[in-house]
């Protein structure tokens, strides 16, 4: 069956340190793929997208993710974190070709220390 | 602002009642929109996608008698959880899609119930 991994579930980093939290699916169709973020107390929202095109995609608040498709992996990176980055991210992938099914990662919670 | 709104957010109830849980969307028609299940330190578990006018399909594992859906109006959908009990306890979310067949979703603030 299709799965999407995010390899850590628990990120703590002082701020200023660079971010990179791992995502990795298990689909060899075309995809969309997301990051959606949960700060605390809030709802999800998305963080950024890719559908195609430049692989290298950017979102809100300085994050960005790359989309290497040899080896299945969305990875989103930031290069100096604050305390207000602090939240749950998940990887989400749209399987284009499969009934547009969405597959979640378990979701990393991140929590900078100020 | 937010796109879409659930009620309540919040619900305590006792062992065997059942709990309504609305989903909202405030600017835009929605002909589907999904309810999802968040366990603690695990991802998301789509429950059932609501069509508008039509049955809910529902995921394998689902009870549809258990988790009733009613998606009545372009921008309403309800989920009752019926007979509740200690393990229906959960956060419950309902999205609604900004794109269709793209995955980009729009959230609501979820509801967290808790059957004593």
């Amino acid at each position: 069956a299709q799965s999407v991994s995010q390899h850590n579930h628990h990120v703590i980093l002082s701020e200023a340190a660079s971010l990179e939290l791992g995502c990795n699916y298990s689909y060899g169709g075309t995809v969309n793929l997301f990051w959606y973020v949960q700060y605390p107390g809030q709802h999800l929202q998305l963080l950024l997208k890719y559908f195609s095109g430049d692989p290298l995609v950017k979102g809100i608040k300085g994050f960005e993710a790359e989309f290497i498709k040899s080896k299945f992996s969305f990875n989103l990176r930031k290069p100096s974190v604050q305390w207000s980055d602090t939240a749950e991210y998940f990887c989400a992938v749209n399987l284009m070709d499969s009934n547009y099914q969405l597959i979640w990662g378990a979701g990393t919670k991140l929590i900078i220390k100020p | 602002g937010a796109v879409v709104s659930q009620h309540p957010s919040w619900v305590i109830c006792k062992s065997g009642t059942s709990v309504k849980i609305e989903c909202r969307s405030l600017d835009f028609q929605a002909t589907t929109m999904f309810w999802y299940r968040q366990f603690p330190k695990q991802s998301l578990m789509l429950m059932a996608t609501s069509n508008e006018g039509s049955k809910a399909t529902y995921e394998q594992g689902v009870e549809k008698d258990k988790f009733l859906i009613n998606h009545a109006s372009l921008t309403l959908s309800t989920l009752t959880v019926t007979s509740a009990h200690p393990e229906d306890s959960s956060f419950y979310i309902c999205s609604v899609p900004r794109l269709p067949d793209t995955g980009e979703l729009f959230f609501g603030e979820g509801s967290r119930l808790t059957v004593l």
